[in-house]
């Protein structure tokens, strides 16, 4: 299949915790990779494979896959969080196809 | 640290060829760690892979864009370049080169995106 399927919008109070996330058959043999996006900025992977955090990437971001399904944590969610959210994944074609999810608005409340 | 740097016209008439560039810099674009890719999003949307490419030339498209897209690569500047023909005002869009990691298969170092307006 070549969709990931994310909820449009999320909420969270800051302080507490937020998952996000990401549904499509490929993640059932690909891992998703997360990308924080914000306006008038280009995203920024804060989320690759099983669960790794790029370099500067707070560990308040964790990520976890079970069946088609990936999700994004993030524990203790901070004012800078709000963004647009991105799942990502190779299609389970084996053809190298980049899919991305249609994107979560996270606020911050 | 990679560097990537998009570069081209923001302004581009329908019907007509979208033309960018993307300057890798701080790595080489001859690496095996890496296909380099074109990304986009248009207002108001998501993001969009475009294509990838291996510096052998080895290609990768976006079948819903295939039959407008080329992406090539010139190693001797370090540089790959993304066209697209025919192009119309759903063509409007920032566009993105990234890292596409072969392994992690993930888009890890992305240049700062340059807004392309198609519109006569």
């Amino acid at each position: 299949s070549s969709e990931l399927t994310q909820d449009p919008a999320v909420s969270v109070a800051l302080g507490q915790t937020v998952r996000i996330t990401c549904q499509g058959d490929s993640l059932r043999r690909n891992y998703a990779s997360w990308y924080q996006k914000k306006p008038g900025q280009a995203p920024v992977l804060v989320i690759s494979g099983k669960n790794n955090r790029p370099s500067g990437i707070p560990d308040r971001f964790s990520g976890s896959t079970s069946g088609n399904t990936a999700s994004l944590t993030i524990t203790g969610a901070q004012a800078e969080d709000e963004a647009d959210y991105y799942c990502n994944s190779r299609d389970s074609s084996g053809n190298h196809r980049a899919i991305f999810g249609g994107g979560t608005k996270l606020t911050v409340l | 640290q990679l560097q990537l740097q998009e570069s081209g016209p923001g302004l581009v008439k329908p019907s007509e060829t979208l033309s960018l560039t993307c300057a890798v810099s701080g790595g080489s674009i001859t690496s095996t760690t890496y296909y380099w890719g074109w990304i986009r999003q248009a207002p108001g949307k998501g993001l969009e892979w475009i294509g990838s490419i291996y510096y052998s030339g080895t290609t990768y498209y976006n079948p819903s864009l295939k039959s407008r897209v080329t992406i090539s690569v010139d190693t001797s500047k370090d540089q790959f370049s993304l066209n697209l023909n025919s192009v119309t005002a759903a063509d409007t869009a920032v566009y993105y080169c990234a890292t596409d990691d072969i392994v992690r298969a993930d888009f890890d170092y992305w240049g700062q995106g340059t807004l392309v307006t198609v519109s006569s």
